[in-house]
């Protein structure tokens, strides 16, 4: 089956900090979306992004397909930003997702 | 808008009980629906997930589980619990569209502790 990989696994920032999240992917796939769960364990959709470019505030991301991968980008981040993110893709001819081992990220006031 | 819940928020039961715990959504008709398991600082396994009323797939060889007696509700059983069945269960649910935009949407998760 697809594999999924999330790197860096681990990241500590300080406030204000810029940060690029990035997921591998090992074959092709029809979706991938990027999830931030927080500290109660909600998790919380951040984008839909099967290709392409899409920013949402301080946040955005860009998908290669062809490429396999998909990156995460945080400018300026803060206190509330820490927490697991994750990247879960859809391969083709399936409906499941499969999710990556997400980050953790702490960020220092 | 569409919204999903699930119950109970937290619980405790003791090794060999049996497990019921239950996902509903509303706002959305014939939604593809899954159950996840989260062990403490782990990633999220998927366990089942159902494209329709009484169709289920098992991904993972285990104690538990899955029904869906209704279009937009999805049960998780177990007969009897094991320790190893500890963890953070959520539910989900995306657009019944055949390889197309299916977003998925999570709901607030079961805290479950066997002890």
């Amino acid at each position: 089956g697809i594999q999924v990989e999330q790197s860096p696994p681990d990241l500590i920032l300080q406030e204000g900090a810029n940060s690029t999240l990035r997921c591998n992917f090992s074959d092709s796939v029809n979706n991938l979306q990027w999830f931030h769960q927080n500290p109660w364990g909600q998790l919380i959709n951040l984008f839909y992004i099967p290709s392409g470019t899409k920013q949402n505030g301080r946040l955005s991301a860009t998908t290669v397909a062809t490429e396999r991968y998909s990156l995460l980008y945080i400018s300026s981040s803060q206190t509330t930003d820490s927490g697991v993110y994750f990247c879960a893709v859809v391969s083709s001819g399936t409906y499941k997702y499969i999710f990556g081992t997400g980050t953790r990220l702490k960020v220092l006031a | 808008s569409q919204t999903i819940h699930q119950w109970p928020a937290t619980l405790v039961q003791p090794v060999g009980s049996p497990l019921s715990l239950e996902c509903t959504v509303e706002g959305t008709s014939n939604p593809n629906l899954y159950w996840y398991r989260q062990a403490a600082g782990r990633g999220l396994q998927l366990l089942f997930y159902s494209v329709g009323i009484g169709q289920i797939s098992s991904e993972v060889p285990q104690n538990l589980s899955a029904s869906r007696p209704q279009d937009r509700q999805f049960i998780l059983s177990s007969k009897k619990l094991l320790l190893s069945d500890s963890g953070f269960y959520l539910c989900a649910w995306s657009a019944n569209v055949r390889e197309s935009y299916n977003e998925q949407f999570f709901g607030p998760g079961t805290r479950l502790t066997v002890l």
